[in-house]
C-alpha cells in the first residue's frame, strides 16, 4: 500500500541550527501538509502546499519556516534557526485531491525534532 | 485557540466492552469531522469521518455520532479489542477552509484483555 515516508525519524540539533525535514508524498497526491505535535499537546496545522506554492499557513509558520518541493518528489520543511520550542514531532500529510475531497489525510510516521 | 477539545487524555476499557471517546468543538462553521488512530512510532491513520449533514456514521465496529447543537461528537468502538489500544485524535474542518484541519490533543485508549 502506498505510504508517505519521512526522514529523518529523529533529529537532535543545537538551538540556532538549521534543520530540514523531508517527506516523500504518495505518488499521485497533489496536496501536501505539515503538522506538528508538541509532546502531550494537540496536533497543530503548520502549512498546506499545492501546485508549488503555499496555499495556507498558520500563525506558527513564521519567517523561520519554509517549505519547498525542490525536485518534484521530496517535500521539505526547513527551520532556519531552531528554537527550544520547535522540539516536536513533525508530520507530513498528503491527499490526492485536496481536503475538499474525502477529507482524509495520509500521514507519514513523523520526524521527531529535539532542539537542545 | 483550542477549537477542538478532547478532555479525556486516557481511557481504559475491558476487551469486548464498548469504548466511547468524546470530542467537543467550539467553531459552528466546522462541517466535517474525522477520527484518526495513532500507534506509537507511527503517523495517524484515518479511521472514520462524518459530515455535518449527518448525525451518525457507522463502519464495522466503529460508529461516530455527531450532536451539532451540543457541538459534540463521539466515537464508539464495539466490541473493543486489544488491538484498538492507541491514541485517538478527533479532527475538524471548517466549511470556509478545506485545507486546514483542527485536531484535538488525543485520547489514549487502553483495551485490557
Amino acid at each position: 500500500e502506498p505510504e508517505v515516508t519521512q526522514t529523518p525519524s529523529h533529529q537532535v540539533t543545537q538551538m540556532g541550527q538549521e534543520v530540514i525535514l523531508r517527506c516523500v508524498p504518495i505518488s499521485n497526491h497533489l496536496y501536501f501538509y505539515w503538522y506538528r505535535q508538541i509532546l502531550g499537546q494537540k496536533v497543530e496545522f503548520l502549512v498546506s502546499f499545492y501546485n508549488n506554492e503555499i496555499s495556507e499557513k498558520s500563525e506558527i509558520f513564521d519567517d523561520q519556516f519554509s517549505v519547498e518541493r525542490p525536485d518534484g518528489s521530496n517535500f521539505t520543511l526547513k527551520i532556519r534557526s531552531t528554537k527550544l520550542e520547535d522540539s516536536a514531532m513533525y508530520f507530513c500529510a498528503t491527499t490526492p485531491k485536496g481536503a475538499q475531497g474525502s477529507g482524509e489525510l495520509f500521514f507519514g510516521e513523523g520526524s521527531r525534532l529535539t532542539v537542545l | 485557540d483550542q477549537q477542538v477539545k478532547q478532555n479525556s487524555p486516557s481511557l481504559s476499557v475491558q476487551e469486548g466492552r464498548i469504548s466511547i471517546l468524546n470530542c467537543d468543538y467550539t467553531n459552528s462553521m466546522f462541517d466535517y469531522f474525522l477520527w484518526y488512530k495513532k500507534y506509537p512510532a507511527e503517523g495517524p491513520t484515518f479511521l472514520i469521518s462524518i459530515s455535518s449533514i449527518k448525525d451518525k456514521n457507522e463502519d464495522g465496529r466503529f460508529t461516530v455520532f455527531l450532536n451539532k447543537s451540543a457541538k459534540h461528537l463521539s466515537l464508539h468502538i464495539v466490541p473493543s479489542q486489544p488491538g484498538d489500544s492507541a491514541v485517538y485524535f478527533c479532527a475538524a474542518r471548517a466549511i470556509y477552509n478545506f485545507n486546514k484541519f483542527y485536531f484535538g490533543s488525543g485520547t489514549k485508549l487502553n483495551v485490557k484483555p
